[in-house]
């Protein structure tokens, strides 16, 4: 394993439809974070995982978004109940916990909701 | 909250030129991310400075922090096409805790024949 691997890549679904990304981060990394970026924008923090305890949540995650990481190793997202405005990069990050250590993005999960 | 603002926000050089992407924050830099971008994949990790005065250098590309200015510049010498791409820096909120990232909006380079 040699970075940080997510799926799908691409997901074409109807508003009102609930989808679910996966992230798997690098094998030794305790933080896992979910970032969402938009065309012309730079990434937005969504979340941020230590191990399996979900240590900060954006205002940006509204009550139809959920993020786990039960085992403390692979990450979902789930958005219920999707809107066009959900259409985004959905990214997902892992490093170690101290400050100073590289944050390492993966190569993001495409959403377009129609 | 802390923003970042990036210039220029767009970018065009011929092959061979140099150039400068400078990032500037509202808040003081405690950590600050340098990352490249192909238009819709993931974040290429470039370089990350810490210290004020800090600099660091990667093949043709030289990154500085500036921590009185509380801005941080990434130089690219000898630009070539596969420089092309979005220059993204991010920034800690907090001294030693590497918790998230506030990012910029992105610089987009295009290099020319």
């Amino acid at each position: 394993d040699t970075g940080v691997s997510q799926n799908p890549r691409h997901k074409i679904t109807k508003r009102g439809q609930n989808v679910t990304f996966r992230c798997d981060p690098i094998s030794e990394h305790n933080r896992l974070y979910w970032y969402r970026q938009t065309l012309g924008q730079g990434p937005e923090f969504l979340t941020y995982f230590q191990n399996e305890a979900q240590l900060e949540k954006s205002r940006l995650l509204s009550d139809r978004f959920s993020a786990e990481r039960p085992k403390g190793s692979f990450s979902t997202l789930e958005i219920q109940r999707t809107e066009q405005g959900d259409s985004a990069m959905y990214l997902c990050a892992s490093s170690l916990p101290r400050a100073g250590n590289t944050i390492y993005f993966g190569e993001g999960s495409w959403l377009t909701v129609v | 909250s802390q923003e970042l603002e990036q210039s220029p926000q767009s970018l065009i050089v011929q092959e061979g030129k140099n150039l400068t992407i400078n990032c500037t924050s509202s808040k003081t830099l405690y950590g600050l991310y340098w990352y490249k971008q192909k238009y819709g994949e993931g974040l290429i990790f470039l370089m990350m400075l810490q210290k004020g005065g800090e600099e660091k250098s990667h093949e043709k590309i030289t990154a500085k922090l500036d921590e009185k200015k509380q801005q941080s510049s990434l130089h690219i010498t000898a630009s070539q096409p596969s420089h092309a791409g979005i220059y993204l820096c991010g920034a800690d909120p907090k001294a030693g805790t590497a918790s998230k990232l506030t990012f910029g909006t992105g610089t987009r380079l295009q290099v020319t024949l």
